[in-house]
């Protein structure tokens, strides 16, 4: 089946660690995206990608840092600058074209700190 | 920049009651977008609107986009406990390109059986 897999589904860090989340997919898609969702909260945008080895800055990008070397991969580093990690993440893809194509996203991944 | 706030933020109603949610843009959007997530899911993509004044049903739920395009709602009639969940609006960067959204807060409808 195709679709967007997200590792690990729960993930705690330690004080001044930096940790990795994973983003896979194989819908063949060109544009990924990374949110943070935090309770009561809508979906706030950190990177996103348009095309390998191309990204961008969402809105809260500071303490966080991405890279988009295979057009399947988007993996998200939460460094130790991100004071306050404690959140849902989700990744989302899509293809881009005249209109804005829905979003598709994984099944997310909960950070903690210990 | 661009702002699209949502309202309620969160709605209770008895199964059977109707439920609105409301969606406003602080420029005006090119299209709409409708997303649901249910608790401890992922946002599902529900439906677009792309015209002035569109109105789709999608069986009990009917959505709406404004005659100026900076306002949106969802309408579900006769809730069940299914719909729980929380249902998001989201519209295009104004003069961005098509890649970036941005997301309202969200409306969280819980539904008494």
């Amino acid at each position: 089946d195709g679709g967007i897999t997200q590792s690990p589904k729960y993930l705690f860090r330690k004080e001044g660690q930096n940790v990795t989340l994973s983003c896979e997919q194989n819908l063949n898609h060109d544009a990924m995206y990374w949110y943070r969702q935090d309770p009561g909260q809508g979906l706030r945008l950190i990177y996103y990608s348009q095309i390998v080895n191309d990204f961008q800055k969402g809105d809260i990008a500071e303490g966080y840092s991405v890279s988009r070397e295979k057009k399947e991969s988007f993996p998200l580093t939460v460094t130790s600058a991100q004071k306050n990690p404690t959140a849902f993440y989700l990744c989302a893809s899509r293809n881009p074209g005249p209109r804005n194509q829905p979003q598709h996203f994984g099944d997310g991944t909960r950070l903690s700190i210990l | 920049g661009q702002q699209v706030m949502q309202i309620p933020q969160y709605q209770h109603v008895q199964e059977g009651e109707d439920f609105t949610t409301y969606c406003n843009s602080s420029t005006t959007l090119s299209n709409i977008q409708w997303y649901k997530q249910r608790p401890g899911g992922h946002p599902v993509f529900l439906i677009q609107l792309v015209k002035s004044g569109e109105v789709k049903k999608q069986k009990r739920l009917t959505f709406q986009f404004g005659e100026a395009k900076k306002n949106s709602s969802l309408h579900i009639t006769a809730t069940q406990t299914t719909d729980v969940g929380t249902y998001f609006c989201a519209g295009p960067f104004s003069g961005g390109s098509n890649y970036k959204l941005t997301f309202g807060k969200g409306t969280l409808l819980t539904v008494n059986p």
